[in-house]
């Protein structure tokens, strides 16, 4: 298995919704990652995770909440969103410090 | 934050012909470098990647060439077909962060006319 599997694909939450995105590796990699994608735009680092431990929070609004239940799964709860939050939300895994896999991402839209 | 930016926001080349995608960085302590491809609606796909020690890598159909001295990298593809139409990005590492952390550039629009 060489897949990155994010689910759901898309997601339609109002601002007061609480809701979350899954991210899901088979691959033995020990390093995950979030990414948010606006339109146009290149990927932008969220968060980091290592050997299920946060290592890197890019300043990322506490209405997003990463969680790494074990080494294969990575969370995003998502919480009072804003419509500007509406974006492509992409997980991504690695190992050894080289290469990224990505999954296909979920399209979240906040209204 | 780092700075990965790219010459050329749209490349449109004829089916057939060869391609190149350009990419500038600024840090000169980035040690290794990947080009990934992004179709619409897609998550990006890992195209190839290249470490500082190194000037020229090659795959199928697809070259990197790294020049450090101007801090300067490429993307070639030959005989570029319709399916290559996508966007790419380069990213770029700099193993300071002590972190597998990757920051990317501004991404190239490849229209291939068939």
């Amino acid at each position: 298995d060489t897949e990155v599997t994010q689910t759901p694909k898309h997601l339609v939450m109002g601002m007061t919704n609480k809701k979350s995105l899954k991210c899901e590796q088979h691959m033995g990699h020990r390093a995950m990652y979030w990414y948010k994608q606006k339109a146009k735009k290149p990927p932008e680092l969220m968060f980091v995770y290592s050997y299920e431990k946060l290592s890197i929070n890019e300043s990322v609004p506490s209405r997003f909440s990463p969680e790494c239940p074990n080494s294969s799964l990575l969370n995003l709860h998502l919480h009072a969103l804003q419509p500007e939050d509406s974006a492509l939300y992409l997980c991504a895994s690695s190992q050894d410090n080289y290469g990224y896999t990505f999954g296909s991402g979920t399209r979240l839209t906040v209204v | 934050g780092e700075s990965v930016g790219l010459h050329l926001p749209t490349l449109s080349v004829q089916e057939g012909d060869n391609s190149i995608i350009n990419c500038a960085y600024s840090n000169s302590a980035s040690d290794y470098f990947i080009w990934y491809k992004q179709e619409s609606g897609k998550g990006p796909q890992f195209i190839i990647d290249i470490r500082s020690n190194m000037d020229k890598r090659q795959g199928q159909r697809v070259t990197v060439l790294l020049n450090k001295t101007v801090k300067h990298l490429s993307l070639q593809i030959a005989a570029t077909q319709p399916g290559d139409s996508a966007v790419y990005f380069c990213a770029e590492r700099n193993e300071g962060n002590n972190f597998n952390k990757f920051y990317f550039g501004s991404g190239t629009k490849l229209n291939v006319k068939p």
